[in-house]
């Protein structure tokens, strides 16, 4: 099983500023990370797959990068709709896919 | 559009049967495509359930195969999940989701509370 450990568990950040999450794997998963943004009481939505590509109707504010073993989500400047607790996803490893444990992103 | 929306009861009992389904509107599952399960204990973290395809091939996290039955039903386009010998630990919100390796489409959520 492949782990998935994202860190920091908590950051807090200002609104308008840059925040950086940080995801990385026991082994490589080349470039097969989504990453997710879950609200209270809401499903996952799809932000970013393929470690960099953003989903539909995702701003551009939402980046993504990396590769192998470490992959990062940046906000470049951060709107109060986007304080949520973030989750990357692998799905390299077919048919068991895993989550990071999550990082919520709060307001400072 | 694809939508997903799950449906089963909200209280099992211990030792019990857990049973889900999941009804897709805006896509044929028989066009094809991977739907998938994934639960969420709450204010923990996503757990992988497992798959299933058109056909009926499943994959199964193996930490809850010897529990767990997913099955599809292409001419209601709904796919179910059974997990068998609940305890407390199961109980959690679980959401089925249209797998393409991400997952860009889930259904909102379903919480199953195991309680005697």
């Amino acid at each position: 099983e492949i782990v998935m450990t994202q860190s920091p568990a908590t950051l807090s950040v200002s609104p308008g500023e840059r925040a950086t999450l940080s995801c990385r794997a026991s082994q490589s998963i080349n470039s097969d990370l989504a990453w997710y943004q879950q609200k209270p009481g809401q499903a996952p939505r799809l932000l970013i797959y393929g470690a960099s590509t953003r989903a539909t109707n995702i701003p551009p504010r939402f980046s993504g990068r990396g590769s192998g073993t470490e992959f990062t989500l940046t906000i470049s400047s951060l709107q109060s709709e986007d304080f949520a607790v973030y989750f990357c996803q692998q799905y390299h490893h077919w048919p068991l896919y895993t989550f990071g444990q999550g990082t919520k992103l709060e307001i400072k | 559009q694809v939508q997903l929306q799950e449906s089963g009861p909200g209280l099992v009992k211990p030792s019990e049967t857990l049973s889900l389904t999941c009804s897709v509107s805006g896509y044929s599952i028989s066009n094809g495509y991977y739907w998938g399960w994934i639960r969420q204990p709450p204010g923990k973290g996503l757990e992988w359930i497992g798959n299933i395809y058109y056909t009926g091939s499943t994959y199964y996290n193996p930490s809850l195969k010897s529990r767990l039955t997913i099955s599809v039903d292409t001419s209601k386009n709904q796919f179910s999940l059974k997990l068998t010998s609940v305890t407390a630990a199961d109980t959690a919100v679980y959401y089925c989701a249209k797998v393409t390796g991400e997952l860009g489409s889930w259904g909102q959520g379903t919480l199953v509370t195991v309680t005697s």
